[in-house]
């Protein structure tokens, strides 16, 4: 099984600072087909989850110019350029490359 | 708007069994890879399995923790996904999310509690 490693697990950030979360897969994201299957979730208190970002770098519709995601491989990466009070969350990374992961989840809160 | 809607949660005993179900509305249901993903009290994100669409083979992949004791099906024709859980155990107590398979889409999610 894939293994994902979130890091930090708990991120306090002031308001209109950027923020930033890594994800590590214990194997290449890279599918056979040239696609890399890693997106990003966010999941506000007391909601379902809503995908942020699918294929490493795509923005889904409706989602903030402020959320963004690099990586490849193994190493991703996504970054918040100025967080606000709504981004209060749990965020987690996703693989469906093989079967699929999550991430242990990170818990980004207010300074 | 699209949706997904789950349904058939509840208390059940340790050792018993329950089906949940997902609806699809206003997608071609038939086209798409579904999963199923849990989340414990308190706890983070953990898949479940995927059904593929029939033209793709309709093959079915289970999470370790639960290969032959769960069993996912789909109904084309009823726009719905199922999920019969057997030989039920306390730490699978949970909310079962229906999802399209990478990730887009969402249900509101269904609690399933199994204590005695």
């Amino acid at each position: 099984d894939v293994v994902m490693t979130q890091s930090p697990l708990s991120l306090p950030v002031t308001l209109g600072q950027p923020a930033s979360i890594s994800c590590r897969s214990s194997q290449s994201l890279l599918s056979s087909d040239g696609n890399t299957y890693l997106s990003w979730l966010q999941q506000r208190p007391g909601q379902s989850p809503r995908r942020l970002i699918y294929k490493v770098s795509n923005r889904d519709s409706g989602v903030p110019d402020r959320f963004s995601g690099s990586g490849s491989g193994t190493d991703f990466t996504l970054k918040i350029s100025r967080v606000e009070a709504e981004d209060v969350a749990i965020y987690y990374c996703m693989q469906t490359t093989h079967s699929s992961t999550f991430g242990q989840g990170t818990k980004l809160e207010i300074k | 708007e699209v949706q997904l809607v789950e349904s058939g949660g509840g208390l059940v005993k340790p050792g018993g069994s329950l089906r949940v179900s997902c609806e699809a509305l206003r997608f071609t249901f038939s086209n798409a890879w579904m999963s199923w993903v849990r989340q414990a009290p308190g706890k983070g994100l953990e898949w479940v399995g995927r059904i593929r669409s029939k033209s793709d083979g309709g093959t079915i992949d289970y999470a370790a923790p639960v290969k032959g004791r769960f069993t996912i099906s789909r109904d084309d024709s009823r726009n719905t996904l199922y999920l019969q859980m057997n030989s039920l155990k306390t730490e699978d107590t949970g909310v079962y999310y229906c999802i399209t398979a990478g990730g887009g889409l969402w249900g509101q999610g269904t609690l399933v509690t199994v204590s005695s």
